[in-house]
């Protein structure tokens, strides 16, 4: 059982906008603005998407960002294309013993 | 330009000690505010961390794994290793390492991954 919770599986049709959500606890996600999100399609490694919960890596898309609320952070991807069909990961930094839990992940679906 | 590969023994028996070694350019581990840390993906299954050294021989574990991890670096050849002791079927997975800047206590870049099978 991973430490962040995400729904196993989100959908959307290309154009539209999803969003996934992380919810993990006060000693992690809600103690800290260091909320990431990575992509990862099937057979390669992850992509990291976003850092400190809303910024963007160079070269990443401006359709996608991100927002937390107390314990619980959100991935948002716009203008969905059928490229952005993958696993979606979020990871928050926990503290100087525990650094990283990651949530169980969810897979996009792209109709 | 920061790249990462890891390699290692694809099969161990159970009981037995994995070592997986990174090895990277584009960035160095002498250089205050860098780290490499380990994170592993079962088939099928969540991203899971495991280890991180920074510049400055910092190192922490996973408090569910800690018993069983080391990590070390070697500065001159660009290296980060991981040891694992007592490998068990269920630790079979794909083992990447990743890029790790202090300063936004996140995992950048990653490598390819190797596939690691625990087996008899």
């Amino acid at each position: 059982q991973s430490a962040l919770t995400q729904p196993a599986s989100v959908s959307g049709s290309p154009g539209q906008s999803i969003t996934i959500s992380c919810t993990g606890t006060s000693s992690d996600v809600g103690s800290y603005n260091l909320v990431s999100w990575y992509q990862q399609h099937p057979g390669k490694a992850p992509k990291l998407m976003i850092y400190e919960v809303s910024k963007r890596p160079s070269g990443v898309s401006n359709r996608f960002s991100g927002s937390k609320s107390g314990n619980t952070a959100s991935l948002t991807i716009s203008g969905l294309q059928a490229e952005d069909e993958a696993d979606y990961y979020c990871c928050s930094y926990a503290g100087s013993s525990t650094i990283w839990v990651f949530g169980g992940g969810t897979k996009l679906t792209v109709l | 330009q920061i790249t990462l590969k890891e390699s290692g023994p694809t099969l161990v028996k159970p009981t037995q000690t994995l070592t997986l070694t990174c090895t990277f350019s584009g960035f160095s581990l002498s250089t205050s505010g860098v780290g490499v840390g380990w994170i592993r993906q079962p088939p099928g299954k969540a991203l899971e961390w495991l280890a991180l050294i920074y510049w400055d021989d910092d190192k922490r574990y996973s408090p569910s794994l800690k018993s069983r991890l080391t990590i070390t670096k070697d500065t001159s050849k660009n290296q980060v290793v991981l040891t694992m002791t007592n490998m068990d079927p269920v630790d079979t997975a794909t083992y990447y390492c990743a890029h790790a800047p202090y300063d936004h206590l996140t995992l950048d870049y990653w490598g390819q991954g190797t596939l690691v099978t625990v087996s008899s």
